[in-house]
């Protein structure tokens, strides 16, 4: 049972476009964490938010965690070649603090083409 | 920065044959812990380690066994390889604190087992 519903799976845009990766779920998070994994490499983290309804900006990276904190968003404007890769978004379930256990998503995979 | 180091970085087992996947950290991290990527399935948790001598069970630990002798290193053994065990692994360290902090990944393990 994935915990964490990460939507969409595949995303092939064109450079300059705008968009939207979302991650879903029933389970309320202490904190939820965005990754980026390129190919032949582990995933590197973006971004971690823990408090309901923040957002967090990095360059042209945007970061948000529903007011429940059971939801979580990335938005890329004016996407560029070198935002092609997997992203992923993973949680920390509440009640599972302090062990370093993470629940990941399936993954997005974005190609961003010139 | 060593960070995390995976060996091997690919094998090839016949079915039935066992092997152990290497994992040390440099960063004096208590945290560690082990997960396979799968396509389409993001990053699911095997097994993990709050400290030296201490490990517990993730979401997918059938066939795979750990130890945790010493800070640094967090050894996965696979006793009797499957096919159903080929994938890539990944290991991690992490830090406590209030939630779950930055995992940092090793670049891999990509094992098959035929």
């Amino acid at each position: 049972t994935q915990l964490l519903e990460q939507s969409p799976q595949f995303l092939s845009i064109q450079e300059g476009e705008n968009l939207t990766v979302y991650c879903n779920s029933s389970s309320v998070f202490s904190s939820l964490q965005w990754y980026r994994q390129e190919p032949g490499e582990g995933p590197v983290l973006l971004v971690t938010v823990v408090t309901g309804g923040e957002v967090k900006k990095l360059k042209r990276l945007t970061f948000q965690f529903g007011d429940a904190r059971k939801d979580s968003s990335l938005h890329i404007t004016a996407a560029q070649p070198g935002d092609t890769g997997l992203y992923l978004c993973a949680g920390d379930v509440i009640g599972s603090s302090n062990t370093g256990k993470l629940i990941f998503g399936q993954g997005t995979t974005l190609q961003v083409k010139p | 920065n060593a960070g995390v180091t995976q060996t091997p970085k690919f094998q090839v087992l016949k079915t039935g044959q066992s092997m152990t996947l290497q994992c040390a950290q440099d960063m004096n991290h208590e945290y560690m812990s082990w997960y396979r990527q799968d396509p389409g399935m993001g990053l699911r948790l095997i097994h993990y380690s709050v400290g030296a001598g201490i490990t517990d069970q993730g979401e997918v630990p059938n066939g795979y066994n750990v130890s945790r002798s010493t800070t640094e290193d967090f050894p996965l053994r696979l006793l009797s390889a499957a096919p159903s065990q080929t994938s890539v692994y990944f290991c991690a360290s992490s830090s406590p604190g209030r939630y779950t902090g930055e995992l940092f990944f090793g670049e891999g393990s990509r094992l098959t087992v035929l």
